[in-house]
């Protein structure tokens, strides 16, 4: 079983482009999260998604940032027109739905590092 | 909103020493999680805390915790180079609704010969 995939692991963008990072959760998974990690910080929580449905996106920031999990196809998180403040490690994680017993936990990715020049 | 304080943030340590790290949390939760990074890697779940006065070991580690004083704590025994990576504690307080997590700052830990 293949873990929480992410893609690309590396991402430089100059000022102002388009940045397109992608999560494909666990086989089975149909609960996505992101995260970003700043230098030297702590992740901190952006959005939370089932399919098609955006459950909590109280982390995100108010302009620019845009997140999907499509009913096929991975979750994509979406930064327009991108700033070096936008220079992090994003991180995704997968899990089945809460409140099962089999179910204690998310998973994460590898993480996307995006670079803003 | 939930707070999670981690101290030490950087803990330098001697090989064979002992040592515990803090995690201390603002609200109501049972459900408290810790984890390893290495420089530029993901994150690797180290344990996984559900219910006051759980306590898990693993090798050299072990985490407890305690729901009443909102603490979990991790403490290394007769460290070995091997465990220097930065650890994260990260609170659920959810109530096992979803796995939305709030993290602390990270305790960077370096085993020294």
């Amino acid at each position: 079983n293949a873990g929480v995939m992410q893609n690309p692991r590396h991402l430089v963008r100059r000022r102002g482009q388009e940045a397109r990072l992608r999560c494909s959760p666990m086989k089975g998974h149909s609960h996505v999260y992101w995260y970003r990690q700043l230098p030297e910080e702590g992740l901190k929580f952006m959005v939370y998604l089932q399919k098609e449905n955006i459950i909590d996106e109280s982390g995100m920031p108010k302009e620019r940032f845009s997140a999907e999990f499509p009913k096929e196809g991975p979750s994509i998180l979406r930064i327009q027109q991108v700033v070096r403040g936008d220079s992090a490690a994003y991180f995704c994680a997968s899990s089945g739905v809460p409140g099962q017993p089999m179910n204690t936990e998310a998973f994460f990715g590898q993480g996307t590092r995006l670079t803003v020049v | 909103e939930l707070k999670v304080e981690q101290n030490p943030l950087f803990l330098s340590m001697q090989e064979g020493k002992n040592y515990t790290i803090y995690c201390n949390y603002s609200t109501t939760s049972d459900r408290l999680y810790w984890y390893r990074q290495d420089p530029g890697k993901s994150l690797e779940s180290l344990f996984v805390l559900l219910s006051n006065g759980a306590v898990k070991q693993e090798g050299r580690l072990m985490a407890s915790l305690d729901t009443k004083a909102r603490l979990s704590t991790l403490h290394i025994t007769a460290a070995v180079h091997d465990l220097s990576a930065t650890y994260f504690c990260a609170v659920d307080d959810s109530g096992g609704s979803n796995y939305k997590l709030t993290f602390g700052k990270g305790t960077l830990l370096t085993v020294n010969p």
